[in-house]
């Protein structure tokens, strides 16, 4: 079973614009990772935070993290055309297990 | 740049057939990791190996799938038999060790059960 959530689970927007994507999660982590899918294929590993960090940036993507509320948000901004994927969050919690969510399905419009 | 191999990349095959997928993780990574894709979801993992020892199986439905990675190198996942619900993308992902938290997935095999 998968724990968590990515919200939304489905978002469209015009290139250029921002993306905001949300993973919420219910037990401890020690860290949290997002992934990007591009259609029938497999994960590419975008960024990595810790559970004692709270931002990180990696290009255009910037990752929050926040351990009160057990949520992490993935913003990419200025998004283009090939950003069009699926992006999902993989929690990695006791025993080095990571458990993934279902994933946002990001549409970038050209 | 090394990448982790898959193979077949697609595979369809009868219900109650056997069916294997093959992977050849990044050279020197020692922890491996089998995924289950369904359709519209995230990946669940399956099995996860630290060199050719299994750390977690809790997952992998024991009475008909199996895995094994013998050298602790190239590993194979195999269903036998197949039902019509083992349909999805089998994905694969090595990383350096079980501390290593960054995953390397390969492209995945995907398999259809008619």
């Amino acid at each position: 079973s998968q724990q968590g959530e990515e919200d939304p689970q489905a978002l469209s927007i015009q290139e250029g614009e921002n993306a905001t994507m949300n993973c919420s999660y219910k037990t401890s982590i020690n860290n949290l990772q997002w992934y990007r899918q591009n259609s029938g294929r497999g994960l590419v590993h975008l960024i990595l935070i810790r559970s004692n960090e709270r931002e990180k940036h990696s290009g255009r993507l910037r990752v929050t993290l926040d351990t009160s509320k057990k949520s992490s948000s993935l913003l990419i901004t200025a998004s283009r055309a090939a950003d069009t994927a699926s992006y999902f969050c993989a929690r990695r919690g006791g025993y080095q297990k990571v458990t993934f969510g279902i994933g946002t399905k990001l549409q970038v419009i050209p | 740049e090394a990448e982790v191999a898959q193979s077949p990349r697609y595979k369809i095959t009868e219900k109650s057939q056997a069916v294997a997928f093959w992977c050849d993780p990044i050279s020197g990574h020692a922890t491996l990791y089998w995924y289950r894709q369904i359709l519209g979801q995230g990946p669940e993992l399956l099995v996860q190996f630290q060199d050719e020892s299994v750390v977690d199986d809790s997952q992998l439905p024991k009475d008909r799938f199996s895995a094994e990675r013998l050298k602790g190198v190239d590993s194979t996942l195999k269903i036998q038999p197949a039902e019509l619900g083992d349909s999805a993308m089998y994905l694969c992902a090595s990383s350096l060790g079980q501390t290593k938290e960054t995953q390397y997935f390969g492209p995945g095999t995907r398999l259809l059960v008619l």
